[in-house]
């Protein structure tokens, strides 16, 4: 069965303290692995996508990698306004169209 | 900027009675997800549909569950004789074509709250 966890549950980072949120998934077949950011009472807001080992992507402060095992999404310099949840998902070849969310990194950056 | 809509925003019903959600996806999207989030939980896959089809319901609780996308108008999904376990915040996501491969864009959610 496609499975994703995420670590850790929640992460506290001052102001310019660079770190980085795991996702580690087992799945039959990657399809793609996305990344999503959630702020509270919100829907997920799309960050990034990947589709295979070694692939990278970036965008301001983030950075998403990929290996065959686990990505991760590096944060470099976070400022307060990146507090939020970061939720990691997978789509597998043999699981139909399901999308397998993980239950989330909660960051908090404080100023 | 036409985003996923989904109304209404909260819903609050009592125990037994129906809830209606909507979602209209993404113009030029014909694909719609719908999810259920729980509490401290993840979010979790109810059901894939195309217009008039359902593609895959693998998430959907086997009663009082249903969903629909109709050729014209928005995706539905239906809850009968909700029960307080259903409390929730459900999301809807739309994709162009499906491929499986494509990123899903979400909604704002329905919180669902059952008296």
């Amino acid at each position: 069965e496609d499975q994703v966890t995420q670590s850790p549950e929640a992460l506290r980072l001052q102001e310019g303290e660079s770190s980085s949120l795991n996702c580690s998934y087992t799945v039959s077949g990657l399809r793609g692995l996305f990344w999503y950011r959630q702020d509270p009472g919100k829907g997920p807001e799309f960050l990034f996508t990947l589709y295979s080992a070694g692939e990278e992507k970036e965008k301001e402060r983030l950075k998403a990698t990929l290996t065959k095992k686990e990505s991760f999404l590096h944060i470099t310099a976070p400022k307060p306004e990146d507090s939020a949840t970061y939720l990691c998902a997978v789509q597998g070849f043999r699981g139909g169209f399901k999308t397998i969310f993980g239950a989330g990194t909660r960051l908090f950056v404080k100023a | 900027n036409a985003g996923v809509m989904q109304n209404p925003r909260h819903l609050v019903r009592r125990r037994g009675q129906e809830a209606r959600l909507r979602c209209s996806p993404m113009k030029g999207h014909s694909h719609v997800y719908w999810y259920r989030q729980l509490p401290e939980e993840g979010l979790k896959f109810m059901v894939y549909l195309q217009k008039e089809n359902i593609i895959d319901e693998s998430g959907m609780p086997k009663e009082r569950f249903s969903a629909e996308f109709p050729k014209e108008g928005p995706s539905i999904l239906r809850i009968q004789q909700v029960v307080r376990g259903d409390s929730a915040a459900y999301f809807c996501a739309s994709s162009p074509t499906g491929s499986g491969q494509e990123t899903q864009y979400f909604g704002p959610g329905t919180r669902l709250l059952v008296l």
